[in-house]
């Protein structure tokens, strides 16, 4: 059974990025979905995008596109999302979760990381 | 986007059934998968595919999916039971999995 241990919380500045990590231990990513999905204070659970743990394709939610990027490390062991020119509206915990190839479900999830946007 | 809804709370005395219902167009097409969330803590995934419990997911825990309500299950509710229920599918035109809004599970 595989565990993620995410990255610690982030303060940034409106305009910053900011990198989150995701690291697999007793696994690695190389057969998986590695899903992020974020949660705003009080708000429901919102696809990220996800990247496939083989071959590192990626797919965005559409409105993040051009300032979210997801990548992997070579071992395929962590998973990265970064995101870039942070608004007030970023503020939220951000997931990372995997699903096993041909998986529809999220199986098992990181502990989350709060991303807080302040000026 | 495929669209998913789910009442924003149940209440429910200890000892009886507790029901959530996850509407969608034609959702019995789609496997509808369930995860519980307790405050301050990341999801976990209850049932997969309309019906399976993962392992350690106790069965008083069940699902159906049947023309567009699929719904979730949970008999003897407990007190630590009280957490927000969130139902998922996957967005085959979007290639990408979309969440219903979360209820509420409060315990009387």
């Amino acid at each position: 059974q595989v565990q993620l241990v995410q990255s610690g919380a982030e303060v940034k500045t409106p305009g910053a990025s900011v990198r989150i990590s995701c690291k697999a231990h007793g696994d690695t990513f190389s057969d998986s979905i590695v899903h992020w999905v974020r949660q705003a204070p009080g708000q429901r659970l919102e696809w990220v995008g996800w990247i496939n743990g083989g071959n590192g394709y990626t797919k965005y939610l559409q409105k993040l596109q051009d300032r979210v990027t997801i990548s992997r490390d070579t071992s395929a062991t962590t998973v990265y999302m970064d995101l870039s020119r942070l608004e007030s509206g970023d503020t939220a915990v951000y997931f990372c979760a995997n699903s096993t190839f041909g998986s529809s479900s999220a199986d098992y999830w990181g502990q989350g990381t709060l991303v807080t946007v302040s000026p | 986007s495929y669209v998913l809804t789910q009442p924003p709370s149940v209440s429910v005395a200890p000892g009886k059934t507790a029901t959530f219902t996850c509407g969608g167009n034609n959702i019995r097409t789609k496997s509808v998968h369930w995860y519980q969330q307790n405050p301050g803590q990341a999801p976990v995934l209850v049932i997969s595919y309309d019906v399976d419990r993962p392992s350690g997911i106790p069965e008083r825990f069940s699902g159906s999916n049947s023309g567009n309500t699929a719904t979730l299950t949970i008999t003897r509710v407990e007190a630590g039971d009280e957490a927000d229920y969130y139902c998922q599918v996957w967005d085959s035109s979007g290639d990408h999995p979309v969440f219903g809004g979360g209820t509420k599970l409060t315990v009387l």
